[in-house]
């Protein structure tokens, strides 16, 4: 993690319910993302955000939204017309010029049943 | 569509071995590329990036080859410990700004005593 916190840890959901998942940093960088991750599959986009009040969608955005009120919070609420959204969700910033690397948080593990 | 390919089989080998895992892509001219390690429930971790323009990067046991001829990327971990099991991701970048990076689904890493 290293200044980027995601939490909960674990999140168990009822099937039709919202859910929000946080994601805070304090390494005061622009850019923040969101990926899924699902058992066998590589790391999928899901949001990101280059500044305050602005994101934009990845490849895999239906269902979800964001908000970027802060620089330091991009939250992601799960909507109830994400029609799989049991995954590991991950957190990650960037920051630091061109082509710098990805600092990702701990996960959210979202169980809904 | 462009398509990363990491070995979806474990690794096996032996401490003391050298492990090498390989990244293929196609459609893609990446020009930048990254390497990462990811622990069982834990957010993956940035390790190396290389560059369009360099063969070849180092860092203590870790190398890192980029032929962007035969649009691959080899990683080398030399003398490998039981503790560098885990899951190796690579992702491709393009040139400029904070674009997004595209993972790879990883191949893990076992190394046995």
């Amino acid at each position: 993690d290293g200044g980027i916190t995601q939490s909960p840890k674990y999140l168990f959901r009822k099937e039709g319910q919202n859910v929000t998942l946080s994601c805070e940093q304090n390494l005061n960088h622009d850019a923040m993302y969101w990926y899924r991750q699902d058992p066998g599959q590589g790391l999928r986009l899901i949001y990101y955000s280059q500044i305050v009040n602005d994101f934009q969608k990845g490849d895999i955005a239906e269902g979800y939204s964001v908000s970027r009120e802060k620089k330091e919070s991009f939250p992601l609420t799960v909507t109830s017309a994400q029609k799989n959204p049991t995954a590991f969700y991950l957190c990650a910033v960037r920051g630091g010029g061109e082509n710098s690397p990805l600092h990702f948080g701990n996960g959210t593990r979202l169980t809904v049943t | 569509s462009q398509k990363i390919e990491q070995n979806s089989e474990a690794l096996n080998i032996q401490e003391g071995k050298t492990a090498t895992l390989t990244c293929n892509y196609t459609n893609y001219s990446p020009a930048y590329l990254q390497w990462y390690r990811q622990d069982p429930g834990r957010g993956p971790v940035f390790l190396l990036l290389i560059r369009e323009n360099e063969k070849e990067k180092r860092k203590e046991r870790l190398k890192v080859t980029f032929d962007t001829t035969l649009k691959q990327s080899l990683f080398h971990i030399t003398a490998s410990q039981p503790a560098d099991s885990a899951t190796y991701l690579c992702a491709l970048d393009r040139a400029s700004g904070y674009s997004t990076l595209t993972f790879g689904k990883g191949t893990m890493l076992l190394v046995s005593p």
